[in-house]
């Protein structure tokens, strides 16, 4: 098994841009997903993949990865960004999901 | 468009089993792993386990005791039985399609907020 860190919460002013980081040594083998969940619905995929985006997820979301750590990119925040973020992969023995932390996005 | 719908018993006592079903709704069945996961309230999101259409699982190791993930082609659903619950089981339980070429989740289905109180 195999945990994902990420930062509890972070802020970013309307229109600036923010990342949002996921650590963990199984991001060596595998890409991250990133998920946006807003209070009280589903959560919702907006990365997959290297870098890839849903239907419907505008293209101020990235993915990016580098060794150990995974990386959400939000380029000109809006206050519609505002929720929790949570990053996901496979874990080191390729057989079990894991969930990052969370990850708390308020838009100043 | 695919759309998973979910449903099952809101409500438990201690030591009863949580059982809940998810319904597939247009795309492929076969072509795809089903995964369940929860969210205890205020807190992030745990993996449970999955299933592929032949019926082949794998779960959470912290869970594998008392979970069951079944699925029945015939109707396109899989369901979830979690046995001997406790109050730490109090959550919303989302079901999901899972993508095997990169494991991600997508879509989830409405969860559901199961409750367990004596």
């Amino acid at each position: 098994s195999s945990e994902l860190t990420q930062d509890p919460a972070v802020s970013v002013a309307l229109g600036q841009t923010v990342r949002i980081t996921c650590q963990g040594d199984s991001l060596r083998s595998y890409f991250a997903s990133w998920y946006q969940q807003k209070p009280g619905q589903a959560p919702v995929l907006v990365i997959y993949g290297k870098d890839n985006r849903p239907s419907g997820i505008p293209d101020r979301f990235s993915g990016s990865s580098s060794g150990d750590t995974a990386s959400l990119t939000i380029t000109g925040a809006q206050a519609e960004d505002e929720a929790d973020y949570y990053c996901n992969s496979r874990d080191t023995s390729g057989r079990h999901n894991v969930f990052g932390t969370g990850t708390k996005v308020t838009v100043l | 468009q695919v759309q998973l719908q979910q449903w099952g018993a809101g409500l438990l006592k201690p030591s009863e089993t949580l059982s809940l079903t998810c319904a597939v709704n247009g795309g492929s069945f076969s072509d795809y792993f089903w995964g369940w996961i929860r969210q205890p309230p205020g807190k992030g999101l745990e993996w449970i386990g999955e299933i592929n259409h032949g019926g082949s699982t794998t779960y959470n190791p912290s869970l594998e005791s008392r979970v069951t993930i079944s699925v029945d082609t015939s109707k396109n659903q899989f369901s979830l039985k979690l046995s001997s619950v406790t109050g730490a089981d109090t959550a919303v339980y989302y079901c999901a399609r899972v993508d095997w070429g990169g494991w991600w989740f997508d879509p989830w289905g409405q969860g559901t907020l199961v409750t367990v109180s004596s």
